[in-house]
Formats: structure tokens, C-alpha cells, sequence
């Protein structure tokens, strides 16, 4: 198996362009989590997704934030417009059943 | 408010000796634990689990152990390997939550030869 596929690997972009990630999850997985690593506020959920529905996007820091799910292989991160404040590794995960949690590789992200 | 605390951020032990990582919750409602491994430029990688119906849970070098009463959970390696070298993550959810886990600010441990 592939594993969880992020892409890019790296961005780097100006201040006021729109960003987006893309995530492939393990295929027969069911949950999908994004995921934020910063220095400050260590590795922490944006939103997650079961069965291409968000469940909870409690953790998505403002409305520049947005994510999709429009099929079970595919799923976006989109800020825009994005700040230098949003730099950091953003994380896709994805499971099956509860808990255990397959991380991908990592976007990581600079906004200048 | 932290529901999830490993409160030392680096812990260094000699190759062959035990390493004892900590993590601490408040959450009464978490009932399902979680350690999970990250190298550099990785993604961090599931280590092993415990559920709150259990006190130690053991998979070759690795146990985990809660101490419900405490809200505590401790990793042990032994031996511990150079190759253990990595962050490691704690992580707690509920069950009913649909897997939605709380993340520790990780601990960096490195094995000497």
C-alpha cells in the first residue's frame, strides 16, 4: 500500500495567494484528519472528515480556511487568502475504525 | 486549556538502557490512548495503543501502561535502540467521537550508542 499521499511537499507562496493542499487517504479508509505542526501550538487538529462528511471543524483557525471531501480518495486544504501566520507542516491522516490514525508525509508550508 | 501534557520536552538515554516516556491528561472522558513515532521530514507513525478497559499493553520492545486514577500513561522502550531516536507523540480520544484525537507537544528522544 501507498500509504497517505500529500502533495506538494513543499510551498512556498506571498502573502495574499490562495494555497492549496491535497491529500490521498489509505485506500478503504473511512476517516480523513488534517492536521497543523507549529512550534507554538504543536500538532493540532483542523478538521476531520468520516465517510466524506466533516464531523468536526472546530479547529480551523478562521473562515480563510476550508476543506473538502468530494469523493472517499481525495481531500483539499485551502486557505486564502494565506498569511505569513499559517506557515507551518500541515498534516493529512486518515484511519479505519477508531483511533489508529495513518499520517502522511507532510505539506510544508511557507507564506512570505 | 492542554487535555493532553508531556511535560518533558527531551529525555537522553544510553543504548541497551530503558527509556521511559510520560503523558499526562485531564479529560476524563479520553478512553483510548495512543503513542505515535515521528523521524524528521516524516509524518508521525502509530506506536501502539491502550484502551482504558486495560492497564499495560506490551508489543515486542515497547509497553504502554495507564494509571486511570492518575490520568497518566507512561511508554517504555527496553532496549532502547540509536534507531529510537525520534519524537514521540501521545494521544488520547474517545471512542465515541468517531477517532478525533488530542495530541501531546511531544517529547524528543534521543538513544546514544
Amino acid at each position: 500500500d501507498a500509504g497517505v499521499i500529500q502533495s506538494p511537499r513543499h510551498e512556498v507562496t506571498e502573502m495574499g495567494q490562495e494555497v492549496t493542499l491535497r491529500c490521498k487517504p489509505i485506500s478503504g479508509h473511512n476517516s480523513l484528519f488534517w492536521y497543523r505542526q507549529t512550534m507554538m501550538r504543536g500538532l493540532e487538529l483542523l478538521i476531520y472528515f468520516n465517510n466524506n462528511v466533516p464531523i468536526d471543524d472546530s479547529g480551523m483557525p478562521e473562515d480563510r480556511f476550508s476543506a473538502k471531501m468530494p469523493n472517499a480518495s481525495f481531500s483539499t486544504l485551502k486557505i486564502q487568502p494565506s498569511e505569513p501566520r499559517d506557515s507551518a507542516v500541515y498534516f493529512c491522516a486518515s484511519s479505519i475504525g477508531l483511533g489508529t490514525q495513518y499520517f502522511g508525509p507532510g505539506t510544508r508550508l511557507l507564506v512570505l | 486549556d492542554q487535555q493532553v501534557k508531556q511535560n518533558s520536552p527531551s529525555l537522553s538515554v544510553q543504548e541497551g538502557r530503558i527509556s521511559i516516556l510520560n503523558c499526562d491528561y485531564t479529560n476524563s472522558m479520553f478512553d483510548y490512548f495512543l503513542w505515535y513515532k515521528k523521524y524528521p521530514a516524516e509524518g508521525p507513525t502509530f506506536l501502539i495503543s491502550i484502551s482504558s478497559i486495560k492497564d499495560k499493553n506490551e508489543d515486542g520492545r515497547f509497553t504502554v501502561f495507564l494509571n486511570k486514577s492518575a490520568k497518566h500513561l507512561s511508554l517504555h522502550i527496553v532496549p532502547s535502540q540509536p534507531g529510537d531516536s525520534a519524537v514521540y507523540f501521545c494521544a488520547a480520544s474517545e471512542r465515541t467521537n468517531a477517532g478525533k484525537s488530542t495530541f501531546g507537544d511531544g517529547t524528543t528522544l534521543t538513544v546514544k550508542p
